[in-house]
């Protein structure tokens, strides 16, 4: 039973560059969610999809895209890579409606920008 | 709006001894309030929950919280630490009738269990 898996689990981009970080859940959870964890500001939502086929925005979303692929998968874009996204990036997923459980956290990904 | 505010950055106690991670909140409506535990190069681990009911709600490696409305507080208590519970902790906050169910996190208590 993986939960919550992200890939890939570390990156380095050069400024400019883009890519995808990718997320998958097998709990069935409707809601999934991307954060950013930085030194002394603890986790900032950047997006979040609370059932398939819907996105929204969170407290950070400048500079990402995201797509809820399936019910499984949620991933975040970065378009043109910045060094202010140099961050620890964590996908999450949560319970269907009505089952308060939490959030289920992958492992992170380390993503540096130079 | 909903936010959370941890006002230790660092709690330092003596094995064996009681410990103490303070949370306060604040959010429309009742809350649902979590605690997660973050060990090195990990993900956040769920500790614990208060959602309704009994305000002493008890988790995870022997971990319990008060929830206190009066307060808006939710902090973390341990009767006895260890030092495998040095950690970052850090406590969670969302409204009850939030249909995107996202968590605002407070920014993080480091915890140090001296030996």
């Amino acid at each position: 039973n993986a939960g919550v898996t992200q890939t890939p689990k570390f990156q380095v981009l050069k400024t400019g560059q883009s890519m995808t970080l990718q997320c998958a859940q097998d709990m069935n959870h409707n809601s999934m969610y991307w954060y950013r964890q930085d030194p002394g500001m603890g986790l900032r939502l950047i997006y979040y999809s609370a059932s398939e086929g819907t996105t929204d925005k969170g407290e950070v979303p400048n500079g990402y895209n995201v797509s809820r692929l399936n019910k499984r998968e949620f991933s975040l874009r970065l378009e043109s890579a910045a060094p202010s996204q140099t961050s620890v990036y964590f996908c999450a997923s949560s319970e269907q409606q009505g089952k308060v459980k939490g959030a289920f956290f992958g492992q992170g990904t380390r993503l540096t920008v130079v | 709006a909903q936010s959370v505010a941890q006002p230790e950055d660092q709690v330092n106690v003596a094995e064996g001894n009681p410990l103490t991670v303070k949370c306060t909140y604040s959010v429309s409506g009742n809350p649902y309030l979590f605690w997660y535990v973050q060990y090195p190069n990990r993900g956040l681990q769920f500790l614990l929950k208060y959602i309704t009911g009994d305000n002493l709600v008890k988790g995870s490696y022997g971990f319990e919280a008060e929830f206190n409305k009066s307060q808006t507080s939710f902090h973390l208590k341990k009767p006895s630490a260890l030092v495998s519970d040095s950690a970052l902790y850090f406590c969670a906050v969302r409204a009850a009738g939030d249909s995107g169910y996202a968590l605002n996190f407070g920014k993080g208590t480091s915890l140090l269990v001296t030996p």
